[in-house]
């Protein structure tokens, strides 16, 4: 059974960083790409970018290149994203989906930028 | 990039009722997709490349367009439809979603 497990919720002041996981199982974490989706307090789905976990390449949507950094561990089946410099605007969940056809999604972590 | 407009925002069916979501996009593309999100819940595809409805999506959905023009249609709504709907289209490397359909049922 294919599951993505992510991390758990996360607290950032302004300013600093945070990196979420997104723990994949149930398939060959190499043969899929991986997505990541924001989804800010009720509002709509935002492509953030994709990485693939075999080569390590990247792209991001044009909005998120500054923001946001996709990388992946192999060994652990594992794919993160760290989002810098956080403002408010990055209050949001944040969620993994696997492959282009986003056939598999993780259950979200809410993070939440706070002073 | 292609900028996807969904209407209506927001919409209450009856129970057997066909409702109609429509999806435009600001160019012509190949393909639309459409995924479902309950509130609290991750989305889930739900009808891919257009027409094609996901593993274990009921058969009163369906899927149509073409070009800068789309559609997500079910035939006799059921409460357990009650969700939002986003269509989301790629192109040129990048992936797209509309802003999302509210459906309530009545």
């Amino acid at each position: 059974e294919v599951q993505l497990q992510q991390s758990g919720p996360e607290v950032g002041r302004p300013g600093s960083s945070v990196k979420i996981s997104c723990k994949a199982s149930g398939y060959t974490f190499t043969d899929y790409v991986m997505n990541w989706v924001k989804q800010s307090p009720g509002q709509g789905l935002e492509w953030i970018g994709w990485i693939d976990p075999e080569y390590g390449s990247t792209d991001y949507a044009e909005k998120f290149k500054k923001k946001a950094t996709l990388t992946a561990d192999t060994s652990s089946s594992t794919a993160y994203i760290q989002l810098s410099s956080l403002t408010s605007e990055d209050t949001a969940t944040y969620f993994c989906a696997r492959d282009a056809g986003f056939d598999y999604w993780g259950q979200g972590v809410m993070v939440t930028v706070s002073s | 990039e292609i900028v996807l407009t969904q209407s209506p925002t927001t919409m209450a069916a009856s129970p057997g009722e066909k409702v109609t979501i429509t999806c435009r996009a600001s160019s012509s593309v190949s393909y639309m997709h459409w995924y479902q999100q309950k509130p609290g819940a991750s989305p889930k595809p739900w009808i891919y490349d257009t027409s094609k409805l996901a593993s274990g999506v009921p058969n009163r959905f369906s899927g149509s367009g073409s070009g800068t023009s789309y559609s997500l249609t079910i035939s006799s709504m059921e409460t357990e439809d009650t969700a939002t709907y986003y269509c989301q289209q790629w192109s040129s490397n990048s992936f797209t979603f509309g802003s999302g359909t509210k459906l309530e049922i009545k």
